[in-house]
């Protein structure tokens, strides 16, 4: 599988302030994600961006794939943002590969 | 309904037990993945089966011994664990697995504690 490296690998916020996590990958991606994992495990789908630019609420992600980086913004955070946010990257090889991780913490 | 379920949510389990751990989606998703995760490490992947046959298997030891019934079910035999194979278990489904189109989506996780 590709490398991936993430940044930073922890994050302390205040509530509602901005924040930015990066990844870079080694390789070119056919598939890459993003996923926030909450305290009990579960991994949640944030999003599906190979290339471009989405927004979902107060989450958006850019990814420059010739660029081989991806971009998650958390604007206005909340305390329930708080967690471990993964980025993932699958190569010609079909294996998804995660980064280490970014853990976020908001505070009240 | 983008949901995958697994059971059970724990596990505690003796280094000569066998259990299993199943999955389920009805997405119809046609491929379906294996990770493991132990403590505040990524999820790694083990096995993926794709139309119901095995495609890769990520040189994982014999005691984990993956099947998958049909296209919506998917389980994980488990067989004189050690415990270093104590961690978080988790399924993923995604449509097909060779494709340039592949979003995963995961299950919540058995927790696997091997005395």
């Amino acid at each position: 599988g590709i490398q991936v490296e993430q940044s930073p690998p922890d994050l302390i916020l205040q509530e509602g302030a901005n924040s930015t996590l990066r990844c870079n990958f080694s390789d070119s991606v056919n598939n890459l994600q993003w996923f926030h994992q909450n305290p009990w495990g579960q991994l949640i789908n944030l999003f599906y961006i190979p290339s471009g630019t989405k927004q979902n609420g107060r989450l958006s992600a850019t990814t420059v794939a010739t660029e081989r980086y991806s971009l998650l913004y958390i604007s206005s955070s909340q305390t329930t943002d708080s967690g471990v946010y993964f980025c993932a990257g699958e190569s010609n090889d079909y294996k998804l590969s995660f980064g280490a991780g970014t853990t976020v913490t908001v505070r009240a | 309904d983008t949901e995958v379920t697994q059971t059970p949510k724990h596990l505690v389990m003796g280094m000569t037990n066998k259990k299993s751990l199943k999955c389920e989606q009805h997405m119809g998703h046609r491929a379906m993945y294996w990770y493991k995760q132990k403590a505040k490490k990524p999820p790694e992947l083990m096995f993926v089966y794709s139309y119901e046959k095995l495609s890769i298997n990520e040189s994982v030891p014999s005691r984990f011994s993956p099947e998958c019934p049909n296209s919506s079910l998917l389980n994980l035999h488990l067989h004189a664990l050690q415990p270093e194979d104590s961690a978080l278990y988790l399924c993923a489904s995604s449509q097909v697995a060779i494709s340039s189109y592949n979003e995963q989506f995961f299950g919540p996780g058995t927790r696997l504690t091997v005395l």
